[in-house]
């Protein structure tokens, strides 16, 4: 079975400043995707970015980015020049690559962006 | 852009009671999900469905759930003897077509209180 930790259940940081969420999971499949949902509080759980495990590049969306490390098992999100706008949850999720597409989460990061 | 809608947004119920948590998919979408999440715990899943039957379904989702796509618009979950530890925000969600580059879109939830 497939698990997915994230360890900061809370971060803060200035407007404008550059943070890092972390996670890790921990799998024996080979091929599956990996992502980073969004859920500001008017709760609609919102896609930021997708990795597949086979692409070496690092995934980037505008200001988001990750830091995939396939044989560490670690997707951190990297969002630059925050915004009060990102204040949200961040969930990281697993999907494999075979079978029916259930996403697999982690406990999700509260992060808070300040003024 | 197309959206997952939820409805109700709050849905409060004796224990013991069947309550029906209704989604409307976005239209062009075949695969179709329920996710729950526990105040202060992971999102998980529940089922996933296709062509009119599930596909995959957790240990969660025992005799007591069912899911229904009664008309080609609507998806419903069914709870059939709600118990306590049924109290969850319940997310609906939806894919064009499987495989982790086709993402699936959340509702905003429901929120089940059961007393």
């Amino acid at each position: 079975a497939q698990t997915v930790t994230q360890s900061q259940p809370e971060m803060s940081v200035q407007e404008a400043e550059t943070v890092t969420l972390s996670c890790t999971y921990d799998t024996s499949e080979n091929n599956y995707y990996l992502f980073w949902y969004k859920q500001p509080p008017s709760r609609q759980m919102i896609l930021v970015i997708r990795q597949e495990a086979y692409k070496q590049q690092n995934a980037t969306e505008n200001r988001f980015s990750v830091n995939f490390q396939k044989a560490a098992k670690s997707f951190s999100l990297k969002i630059s020049d925050s915004q009060l706008g990102d204040t949200a949850m961040y969930f990281c999720a697993f999907m494999k690559h075979e079978g029916a597409q259930k996403l697999v989460f982690g406990q999700g990061t509260r992060l808070t962006i300040n003024p | 852009e197309p959206e997952v809608t939820q409805t109700p947004s709050h849905q409060v119920t004796q224990m013991g009671q069947e309550v029906i948590l209704r989604c409307v998919p976005i239209s062009n979408h075949l695969y179709f999900y329920w996710y729950r999440q526990i105040l202060g715990q992971k999102v998980e899943f529940l089922v996933s469905f296709y062509n009119n039957e599930i596909s995959e379904k957790s240990e969660i989702f025992d005799d007591q759930f069912s899911v229904e796509r009664p008309d080609g618009s609507n998806f419903t979950l069914k709870i059939r003897s709600t118990k306590l530890e049924d109290s969850a925000m319940y997310f609906c969600a939806s894919s064009e077509r499987t495989g982790g580059v086709q993402p699936q879109h959340f509702g905003d939830g429901t929120r089940l209180s059961i007393l």
